[in-house]
């Protein structure tokens, strides 16, 4: 039982380019999020899914889009990344409202 | 503007006394709460809850207490143990559990 996994763990990207970060859980859970954590910051969420085939808007959603085709796996894409989205990114998911959370990536746009 | 917030970025305790972590929020609207703990490069892991229909939770040394007049809630730590050191958040949600608001965090050190 792996939990939430996070692939990858580090990347580094330049302006322009894109990305998708993968976030995948083993517990069957419905609930599944992406944060972005930023220094003295709490955790900010980026979008969120109440199930398969559902996205929402967090509170920081632009620059980013995700999908959610299999209940397992949620994905991040950045379609052209800017410095501003340097960030450690986390990934959870949640049943009943305990969020279990992955390792995160740390991703650095120059 | 930030809706849940912790106003202490760092606490210092020596081993064994009490430690006290608060958490203030502004949306009358939230109905869960929690606490997170996190380690230097891994994510957070689930501590404690509590719902707005109670006022105090217990789970072993933690204990957290919720003031939903003055929109506040702390988490203790009884007795505080060295490897609590790590960085805490609180977090709060509406009773749909769809979006989840963090505080900063507070650094927390248990001297031994």
């Amino acid at each position: 039982n792996a939990g939430v996994t996070q692939t990858p763990k580090f990347r580094v990207l330049k302006t322009g380019q894109s990305m998708t970060l993968l976030c995948a859980q083993d517990m069957n859970h419905e609930y599944m999020y992406w944060y972005r954590q930023d220094p003295g910051m709490g955790l900010r969420l980026i979008h969120y899914s109440v199930g398969e085939g559902t996205t929402a808007k967090g509170e920081v959603p632009d620059g980013y889009n995700v999908s959610r085709l299999k209940k397992q796996n949620f994905l991040l894409g950045l379609e052209s990344a800017a410095p501003s989205q340097t960030s450690v990114y986390f990934c959870a998911s949640s049943q009943n409202g305990e969020q279990y959370f992955g390792p995160g990536t740390r991703l650095t746009v120059t | 503007d930030q809706q849940v917030k912790q106003n202490s970025p760092s606490l210092s305790v020596q081993e064994g006394r009490i430690s006290i972590l608060n958490c203030d929020y502004t949306n009358s609207m939230f109905d869960y709460f929690l606490w997170y703990k996190k380690y230097p490069a891994e994510g957070p892991t689930f501590l404690i809850s509590i719902s707005s229909i109670k006022d105090k939770n217990e789970d072993g040394r933690f204990t957290v207490f919720l003031n939903k007049s003055a929109k506040h809630l702390s988490l203790h730590i009884v007795p505080s143990q060295p490897g609590d050191s790590a960085v805490y958040f609180c977090a709060a949600s509406e009773y749909n559990f769809n979006k989840f608001y963090f505080g900063s965090g507070t650094k927390l050190n248990v001297k031994p």
